[in-house]
């Protein structure tokens, strides 16, 4: 069974930094390109950041590009995701997802979602 | 950016119904549209991706349709579980966006 799990949630000021962790299991990681998708609450559903499947190649929403950094370990079998400069409209559910192999941006596996919240 | 735009925003019905909902795409994406069920509480599924593919384990009842800028997401014979939020997305390309959602109640 696939299964995603993600960590590293919580509440953080603006401007400071929190990084997301998904461990990954029940299928080839490594075969894999990894994504995160984030819903704000009460929001629809926000793509994030996708990386291929050996990490050579990653893209971002342009919101946050140079702010966060998706990554993995596929020795791990873990997906990461560094936010840096938060700021209060990166508050939102997480999603660490996979994309099926047939396109980068069909996700066909979710977790079940990490809580960030960003306020003084 | 493409824009998705899903109606109606709500839409209320009675088990054993049969409905559709739509997503509009603000230019011609092909057939790349994918759909996903969220109901409260939980993360997203994926129903039918390429427009009409329906994804494996999904009920039959699921249809979409359409091609170009207007798609289209039936469900035939309603169940009392399938009351939840469904979202459309626009796929192969980048930023893949999302459209706001359609929010199916039961009766």
């Amino acid at each position: 069974e696939v299964q995603l799990v993600e960590s590293g949630g919580g509440l953080v000021q603006p401007g400071r930094s929190l990084k997301l962790s998904c461990a990954a299991s029940g299928f080839t990681f490594s075969d894999y390109n990894m994504a995160w998708v984030r819903q704000a609450p009460k929001k629809g559903l926000e793509w994030v950041a996708t990386i291929s499947y050996d990490g050579s190649s990653t893209y971002y929403r342009d919101s946050v590009k140079g702010r966060f950094t998706i990554s993995r370990d596929n020795a791990k079998s873990t997906l990461y995701l560094q936010m840096d400069s938060l700021r209060s409209e990166d508050t939102a559910t997480y999603y660490c997802a996979r994309p099926t192999v047939v396109d980068y941006y069909v996700m066909d596996a979710w977790g079940q979602g990490a809580s960030v919240t960003v306020s003084s | 950016n493409i824009v998705m735009t899903q109606s109606p925003k709500s839409m209320s019905i009675s088990v054993g119904d049969r409905v559709t909902m739509n997503c509009k795409a603000s230019q011609n994406v092909g057939n790349n549209i994918a759909w996903y069920q969220q109901k409260p509480g939980q993360s997203p599924k994926l129903l039918i991706y390429y427009a009409s593919n329906r994804y494996t384990g999904v009920p039959d009842r699921f249809t979409g349709g359409g091609y170009g800028t207007d798609f289209t997401l039936t469900i035939n014979s309603v169940q009392a579980e399938d009351a939840a939020f469904y979202y459309c997305q626009r796929i192969y390309n980048s930023p893949p966006t999302f459209g706001g959602g359609t929010k199916l109640e039961l009766k």
